[in-house]
């Protein structure tokens, strides 16, 4: 069965320093690999995707991440971390030889930027 | 603007009541979804339409009727919930379900329903 796991609950960082929040996966052949952000009492945003080509993708406010196929994880980053950063960070894969059209989420990573 | 707007954004029902949740979006896409957020689990994909047919139904209890008029609109009629069925609804649309689609989902702001 295909899964993500994000396996720290919370990750705490100090505002400047850099940032990463783990996501690893189960998905037999090539999915397509998703990084959102949901604020307080907001809906989910998207950040960025993988699909092919680069292992390291950019997205939105200054985030990337890097897709590591042997190790089957798709890591966010940001060299830089902002107060504003602080929000809910979820992985997610769709597609791979069984997935279709369905889109699986981590349970979440939440993030706390200090000042 | 998300381009996903979702009506109620706060819901309060009594375990007898019926009530329906609005999603409508302005992207013309073409799938659109529900999803449900309970503190401490993952997303809960329920429902999935494509061009207003229903092409997942995620073993979701028969309380909850989901209807797709059109590509633009999806509803979530609420009949007879129990306590544990209080959670942010969340509604999200994408392109397409495959293809050239590669399948970002675009999300309303949620409803959060309340069972009393």
């Amino acid at each position: 069965a295909q899964s993500v796991a994000q396996p720290e609950d919370q990750v705490n960082v100090a505002e400047g320093n850099p940032l990463t929040v783990k996501c690893t996966y189960s998905v037999s052949g090539n999915p397509y690999l998703f990084w959102y952000v949901q604020y307080p009492n907001r809906g989910l945003q998207f950040l960025l995707k993988y699909i092919t080509g680069d292992n390291l993708v950019k997205g939105s406010y200054g985030f990337e991440a890097e897709f590591n196929k042997s190790q089957t994880s798709f890591h966010l980053k940001k060299p830089s971390a902002l107060v504003s950063d602080s929000a809910l960070y979820f992985c997610a894969v769709r597609g791979g030889n069984t997935g279709g059209f369905k889109t699986i989420f981590g349970a979440g990573t939440r993030l706390f930027v200090k000042a | 603007e998300t381009g996903v707007t979702q009506t109620p954004r706060h819901l309060v029902m009594g375990m007898t009541n019926k009530k329906s949740l609005k999603c409508e979006q302005h992207l013309g896409h073409n799938a659109m979804y529900w999803y449900k957020q309970s503190a401490k689990k993952p997303l809960e994909l329920m429902f999935v339409y494509s061009l207003e047919e229903r092409v997942e139904n995620n073993s979701v209890p028969s309380r909850f009727s989901p209807e797709c008029p059109n590509s633009s609109h999806l509803f979530l009629h609420l009949h007879t919930l129990q306590p544990e069925d209080s959670a942010l609804y969340l509604c999200a649309s994408s392109q397409g379900l495959g293809g050239s689609d590669t399948g970002e989902l675009f999300f309303g702001e949620g409803s959060r329903l309340t069972v009393l």
